[in-house]
């Protein structure tokens, strides 16, 4: 298994800020996973980050609006630039767990309201 | 966009099994089956995984057809706990490549 830690929790943010939110892991992983989930939807995942290479990003999503960085096998962020109430959301990372089980393993979540 | 095809949702009576059904009329050979579920205001959490076996832990059971185009989640003693979205996913394990997740089911729990 893997455990996790994402932060913040929750946060309240302005119009046209950024935030980041970080995403710590007690075990080494190859990939790591960034999903968004808007209020009462399902998860859309956003980017692949893979350490030591830049992240793939799914359609609709783009590196301006959201940077990653995978520094090392243990850690990943994921900032929300420029943001607006339509980002008013809840950001998940997630890992697998054992290699090539396919089982992955969520962290709680950054809930995040634009105001 | 996702492969599999869920009820939007559905109700069980506590004590009672939850049979949560999943198409996937598109599987490919390698893919496996995999089955999650979402309490509110949690990350999902992950129940199980098939290829074509039968396959049984101490969370559920999963059933996978003779054709492989369809499944059924199994929670054999429904409890209000269970109370959640249950998402049903096809991927090819040991390759790196990403979860999409469709809408899945939302299981209420009747007392």
């Amino acid at each position: 298994s893997a455990v996790i830690s994402q932060k913040p929790s929750r946060d309240i943010c302005q119009r046209g800020t950024s935030l980041t939110i970080q995403c710590q892991v007690d075990s080494q992983v190859t990939m790591m996973f960034w999903y968004r989930q808007q209020p009462g939807q399902s998860l859309t995942l956003i980017a692949t980050a893979n350490q030591g290479s830049e992240a793939t990003y799914e359609s609709g999503f783009v590196i301006d609006k959201f940077p990653i960085s995978r520094p090392n096998l243990t850690f990943s962020t994921l900032t929300v630039s420029n943001m607006s109430p339509e980002d008013s959301s809840i950001y998940l990372c997630s890992v697998e767990g054992t290699p090539n089980t396919g089982e992955l393993f969520f962290g709680e979540g950054s809930r995040l309201t634009v105001l | 966009d996702a492969k599999t095809t869920q009820p939007p949702s559905m109700d069980c009576a506590e004590g009672r099994a939850a049979n949560l059904p999943c198409n996937h009329s598109t599987i490919s050979g390698n893919e496996y089956v995999y089955w999650y579920r979402q309490i509110h205001s949690q990350g999902p959490q992950y129940i199980i995984h098939g290829l074509k076996n039968n396959e049984t832990n101490e969370m559920a059971s999963l059933i996978i057809t003779e054709d492989r185009k369809s499944s059924t989640l199994i929670l054999p003693h429904a409890t209000l706990r269970d109370t959640a979205v249950y998402y049903c996913i096809v991927r090819v394990v040991g390759m790196m490549d990403k979860i999409i997740f469709g809408k899945g089911t939302r299981l209420h729990i009747l007392p």
